[in-house]
């Protein structure tokens, strides 16, 4: 069972647009949710991350939005750039055995085009 | 933060045959974890290495298919065994909690 649902799969942007990536989540012990970004050959990266007694958190372009009720949040890139480009997982976790356990989305493929 | 190597970065292998990922981290870490990735899919989690314990496996993994090794706190192993087509994928190694720190992957084809 998916407990990150991940939107859209793909995204193509116009240099200097938005890019806005949505995931939703059924666990409401969840207390933590990173974002990654992963280019080819790379392993993912920490982007950005909120916790769920925060609405919204900006990091230079980057900026997620967190509701709480609906249990979504999204990731808004400000003035795509190319270099941009990735795959962008959006994740949650939670504590599992005396760990964090992450579960991550399915993954949006952003393209950004000059 | 933690930095991670990985070896091999890729390697290409016969149906039959096992392979061996080796990780390791700049420093040492209590908990290490093994994730898959197949081509254009999401990351699922293998299973968990505590350095000292034997290692915890997610539902649809297993030891015998995948056993993995943690000698000490900085190292770790994942051997993939008697591979398939269907292993082909990348693997990865990190470290962290709520936020996780990767290695750069290992991308494993099966023939």
């Amino acid at each position: 069972q998916q407990q990150v649902k991940q939107s859209p799969q793909s995204l193509i942007v116009q240099k200097g647009g938005i890019s806005i990536i949505n995931c939703a989540y059924e666990n409401t012990a969840f207390d933590y949710f990173p974002w990654y970004q992963q280019f080819p050959g790379k392993g993912p990266a920490l982007l950005i991350a909120i916790r769920p007694d925060v609405s919204e958190k900006k990091e230079g372009r980057f900026t997620i939005s967190f509701n709480k009720s609906a249990k979504q949040f999204s990731l808004h890139i400000m003035d795509s750039q190319p270099g941009d480009s990735a795959t962008y997982f959006c994740a949650a976790s939670s504590n599992s055995g005396g760990y964090q356990k992450v579960t991550f989305g399915t993954g949006t493929k952003l393209q950004v085009i000059p | 933060s933690a930095v991670i190597s990985q070896k091999p970065s890729r390697d290409i292998c016969q149906r039959g045959t096992s392979l061996t990922i080796q990780c390791q981290v700049d420093s040492q870490v209590t908990m290490m974890f093994w994730y898959r990735q197949q081509p254009g899919q999401s990351l699922t989690l293998i299973a968990t290495a505590n350095q000292g314990s034997e290692a915890t496996y997610e539902s649809g993994f297993v030891i015998d298919k995948f056993p993995i090794s943690r000698p000490n706190l900085t190292f770790s192993t994942l051997t993939v065994s008697n591979m398939s087509p269907e292993d082909s994928s990348i693997y990865l190694c990190s470290v962290g909690g709520g936020t996780q720190y990767f290695g750069p992957g290992t991308r494993l084809t099966v023939l």
